[in-house]
């Protein structure tokens, strides 16, 4: 099993919608997860650290599923400018090693 | 403007040639990453450093070398024996070493070998 596993998609969705993406990982101990973005040729972004109680930030939420060890992005009233590669990233206890999911394309159209 | 830059944006490079990535930030950030991102692959870690003169390897450290003499540089070496160099590579820094710290990114080298 990989580290951290991504649906690469792409989800093709439409304004307005809303869309989620999963992320399962594998390491129990793991204890810091972020969602980051990604645009094409660019650098990634973070998008919002993901608590043991979820979080939420405008249009996106978080959650982090410990027991079944996956962490969650929703997305409500998707935007033409949602369209990227979201990231699921890993942290450790300690020095913050982080690990790469390859990431979940998203195509928001008109 | 705070943050963190990459020189050179795009890069060539023959087979055999050592090629030098800069990087550096003004955030005063003390831990630092290089990675390197593959088409369908996550960022991987070649190096870090969690302060001045010293450093750690990742990953794939193999073929790569880095110094950190000044706290805001962390350049990255690609030598001749890195098999297979072509990629995007990732500079990275946060403010330390915790697993809360947030890492960020500089804009990216795309390095490509002929």
């Amino acid at each position: 099993r990989k580290e951290v596993e991504q649906d690469p998609g792409p989800f093709n969705v439409p304004e307005g919608a809303t869309v989620a993406f999963n992320c399962t990982y594998s390491n129990s101990a793991s204890q810091s997860f972020f969602w980051y973005r990604q645009d094409c040729r660019k650098e990634p972004k973070l998008l919002m650290s993901v608590y043991s109680s979820g979080n939420e930030d405008g249009r996106f939420t978080a959650q982090l599923n410990r027991a079944s060890q996956y962490i969650s992005l929703l997305i409500r009233d998707s935007k033409l400018s949602d369209s990227a590669t979201y990231l699921c990233v890993r942290g450790n206890t300690g020095f913050q090693k982080l690990v790469f999911g390859t990431g979940t394309r998203l195509l928001v159209s008109p | 403007d705070g943050g963190i830059t990459q020189s050179p944006k795009y890069l060539f490079r023959k087979e055999g040639q050592n090629v030098t990535l800069s990087c550096e930030q003004n955030l005063n950030h003390d831990a630092m990453y290089w990675y390197r991102q593959d088409p369908g692959q996550g960022l991987r870690l070649i190096y870090y450093s969690q302060i001045v003169n010293d450093f750690q390897k990742g990953d794939i450290a193999e073929g790569y070398s880095v110094s950190r003499e000044k706290k805001e540089s962390f350049p990255l070496t690609v030598t001749s024996a890195q098999k297979n160099p072509t990629a995007f590579y990732l500079c990275a820094s946060s403010i330390g070493q915790s697993s809360t710290d947030t890492q960020y990114f500089g804009p990216g080298t795309r390095l490509t070998v002929l």
